[in-house]
């Protein structure tokens, strides 16, 4: 199970935000990497992959998205919020299958 | 690109089909594996399984749909499909599909645009 914390947040222009991701069991898989990724679903569109083991950003991501943590609990931090970063954030682990978090609506105040 | 398509509604008891059509990569490629997810309000994102060839081709499948659940390769059009039988209107989301790469592994790094597929008599 993955859990997800808060549920919403407001937040202004130019300010952080956190979002909190715990596993109800250890990501660290046998290979030595974590299999935890965050992305973010924009109002009417399909999930996009943000970071990816953990703390990798994707292609094309902005450096102000940073994912970090261990073992079962993970973060995703943006430094700056920006209107454009709207929208549903979903933590997934693919350590067993696949499972999502329940997500995170952010909005901009 | 990822391409779905299929119909929007189907009737309780039935089979729900749909497709995605693959540009830009093989669905045959050793490296990538194609993903079926849906959406919905009561069970937010759901993984339901997904399809990959590594010499022989593998499925994997979620275990709250294991029992009725069919994803299929179609390597001449270059797509996979995902059959789901006996549905009920709890079956009601919207479908995604969705490829992981290889080498290194992303999981799911790139979407189709999702849609809806309505449960109802």
């Amino acid at each position: 199970v993955m859990t997800q914390t808060p549920l919403s947040l407001s937040v202004t222009p130019g300010q952080p935000a956190s979002i909190s991701c715990k596993s109800s069991e250890s990501l660290l898989n046998s290979d030595g990497k974590t299999y935890l990724y965050w992305y973010l679903q924009r109002p009417g569109q399909s999930p996009q992959l943000l970071i990816y083991d953990v703390y990798r950003r994707f292609s094309g991501v902005p450096d102000r998205f940073s994912g970090s943590g261990s073992g079962t609990d993970f973060t995703l931090q943006i430094s700056r919020v920006e209107a454009e970063d709207v929208g549903v954030y979903f933590c997934m682990q693919s350590f067993r299958l696949k499972k999502f978090g329940q997500g995170t609506k952010v909005e901009i105040k | 690109q990822l391409q779905l398509s299929g119909p929007g509604l189907v009737r309780p008891s039935q089979t729900l089909s749909l497709t995605c059509a693959i540009s830009g990569d093989s669905v045959s490629s050793n490296t990538a594996a194609w993903n079926w997810i849906r959406q919905s309000p009561s069970r937010g994102l759901e993984w339901l399984g997904r399809t990959y060839y590594r010499s022989k081709w593998y499925n994997d499948f979620a275990e709250s749909v294991k029992s009725r659940i069919s994803i299929k390769s179609d390597t001449s059009n270059n797509q996979f499909s995902l059959q789901l039988n006996s549905v009920t209107p709890d079956d009601t989301a919207v479908y995604y599909c969705a490829r992981d790469v290889g080498a290194p592994y992303i999981a799911l790094d790139y979407w189709g645009q999702g849609t809806l597929v309505t449960v109802s008599s």
